[in-house]
């Protein structure tokens, strides 16, 4: 079973625009979520995450996430993209695998293009 | 600065040939993951390994691909006899044991022709 689901592949938006990235989870799965960034040509890079206390979790760089328990979801927003967010974005959750161990395991990805 | 590094950054082989791929944790990192990203597939977990110990390497297909960890600053991921459908980017990535975020490096770009 899909453990997290990225319905979008990709975003288009204006830049200055708001965004949401959406990311829903199996609710088999523990409760630790995650965001990761990949630039062109880059590794991952860990966005942001929730793994307990307040739903709501930010980045540095004007991101931020909310865990809805309810919801199994875990969208990723930004109230006014730049140029430069221009990436893939990856949600992730931490999984126990067929053989008992707990491996982070992630999304399809969404690629988002903000635009001039 | 502390990052996972890794080499070769970029390796074209031709179908058939081995190919070693090589990473080097952040020091004081326990734990060891090696991903595959491709179009298709997305990024797919190979295996991973804890002080050294392979936990979990289901990922993996076993008749060709190997993991290992000869001492706690290396991780070696071999592909033995390559083939086109391995082409592939492949992610090193480390971390604490005990701490959930992953510090990936920036990857190897396998093509086999």
């Amino acid at each position: 079973a899909q453990s997290v689901t990225q319905l979008d592949s990709q975003v288009p938006v204006f830049e200055e625009a708001p965004v949401e990235l959406r990311c829903n989870y199996s609710s088999s799965v523990s409760v630790y979520l995650f965001w990761y960034v990949q630039y062109p040509n880059q590794g991952l890079q860990l966005l942001l995450k929730y793994l307990s206390g307040s739903t709501l979790v930010k980045s540095i760089n004007g991101f931020e996430a909310e865990f809805n328990k309810s919801q199994t979801s875990f969208h990723l927003r930004k109230p006014s993209v730049h140029i430069s967010d221009t990436a893939e974005y990856f949600c992730a959750v931490i999984r126990t695998m067929d053989t008992g161990r707990r491996a982070l395991t992630f999304g399809s990805g969404t690629r988002l293009q903000v635009q001039p | 600065d502390a990052r996972v590094t890794q080499t070769p950054r970029h390796k074209v082989t031709e179908m058939g040939q081995e190919v070693t791929m090589r990473c080097q944790p952040i020091l004081g990192h326990n734990t060891v993951f090696w991903y595959r990203q491709t179009m298709m597939q997305g990024l797919e977990l190979l295996a991973y390994f804890r002080n050294r110990a392979p936990l979990d390497d289901s990922g993996m297909p076993k008749d060709r691909f190997s993991a290992e960890m000869p001492d706690a600053t290396l991780a070696t991921l071999k592909i033995q006899p390559s083939e086109p459908r391995d082409s592939a980017v492949y992610f090193c990535a480390s971390g604490q044991e005990g701490v959930t975020e992953a510090f990936f490096g920036q990857g190897t770009r396998l093509t086999v022709v």
